[in-house]
Order: C-alpha cells, then structure tokens, then sequence
C-alpha cells in the first residue's frame, strides 16, 4: 500500500459526459501528479500541482482540467469525454517540488467511455 | 523532447535466471525511474537514481549519464517477478516524467 488513494476505482460513462476523479496524496506529501495510461500511448505524464499550484503541465487536452485543494487533495476533472478517453489514470505524490524524488502511485482509476 | 527506449520489450526467463533490461534516452535528464506494474496495474517506483548504481534486495539498477543509458538487473528470478517493468525519465526546467514502453517480464518456474 503506496499511502496514496485514489477514487472511483472504475468509472464507466458516456460520450459527451463530465467526470472527476480524486486523489489523496501520501500524508506529508505537498506534490501529486497525474498520469494517463493508454494502450496506444503508454503513460503520459498530465500535469503535477504542488501546495496548490499548477507546477507542470504535460499532454493534457484542453477538455481535462485538475486543480488540488488547500487539504491537498487533488481532482481531476474530464469533460466532453470521448471514446479515446477511455484508459486508466494514476495519480501519484512525492515530497519536494520540483519532482526530483521518489513517486509513489495510487491504484488508478478505470475510465470506460462507451 | 526526451525519447525513451526499453530494450526488449517481451523477455521470458527461467526461475532462478540473471535478468537485464535496458533502457536508453535522447536528452540529458535530472534523474531516471525504474517502475513495475503487476498485472491488475499497480505501479511501485522500485529505483530513482541520477548516477551510479543502487541495489535494493535482487533488483540492481545502474546509469551511465554519459551514454545515455541505464540498466535494470534482477539476480536470481523468480515468478513473482513476473510484470511489466518501465523505465521513466525526468528532465527539463520542470522536471517532466517521460515514459518508455515498459519491457513484459515472465519469469516461468
């Protein structure tokens, strides 16, 4: 068990919906990031907030949004979902800032957009 | 862009077997992840390291920063290590994680 929890573990929705999934990081961790895990692409990094602020943003679509909270746990929000949106997402937290340490992953969430 | 190369990408061993995977990259990074994803696909950062080698139980994992270049070593295989391991790479001003394909590890008894 990494410490970090991550909610709904599947989530099967509709074209055009709007998601959220939520991340709660390690307890002492100010850092989470986000990752997609596809077939086709593998994992890809989305973004990475620190105490919350924006710190990074990597291949995240404009209809994806995220932010993380003053308690430290962070969501991410899928809009106008589409078929290719369908792919686990992993959240992960650390320590420092700058990403340069140890991440450790919650258990992903299943998105299935039919 | 940072591109990251896992060498092989399918390795079937034999209990007890040395297993090594390697992994290459373009761009001069901050430091560089070994992560294993069991089937189910939880994933577990086993080694972060930006030079040298670190050892941890049967799993050995070195960088040579001049070549670009980073292997994973697993002594004495065993079933239960079994699962797909990747390697991931941080670079750039703000430290972004690129990924590589992931090498399919089965290791039979």
């Amino acid at each position: 068990d990494s410490g970090v929890t991550q909610t709904p573990k599947h989530l099967i929705t509709a074209t055009g919906q709007r998601v959220t999934l939520r991340c709660s990081p390690r307890s002492g961790d100010l850092s989470v990031y986000w990752y997609q895990q596809s077939l086709d692409q593998g994992l890809q990094f989305l973004i990475h907030y620190y105490n919350g602020e924006e710190r990074a943003k990597g291949n995240i679509l404009e209809r994806f949004s995220a932010q993380q909270f003053p308690d430290l746990h962070s969501e991410l929000n899928l809009s106008s979902l589409e078929l290719g949106d369908s792919a686990l997402y992993f959240c992960a937290s650390s320590g420092s800032q700058y990403g340069t340490d140890t991440q450790y992953f919650g258990p992903g969430t299943r998105l299935t957009v039919l | 862009k940072n591109e990251v190369e896992q060498s092989p990408q399918n390795l079937t061993a034999q209990e007890g077997e040395f297993i090594t995977i390697n992994c290459s990259y373009s761009v001069g990074i901050s430091a560089l992840h070994w992560l294993q994803q069991h089937p189910g696909g939880g994933i577990v950062s086993l080694f972060m390291l930006s030079s040298g080698k670190k050892k941890h139980g049967r799993l050995i994992a070195t960088i040579n920063i001049q070549e670009k270049h980073s292997s994973l070593h697993i002594t004495a295989s065993h079933p239960r290590d079994s699962a797909v391991y990747i390697c991931a790479v941080g670079w750039g001003s703000n430290y972004k994680l690129t990924f590589g394909k992931g090498t399919l590890l089965t290791v039979n008894p």
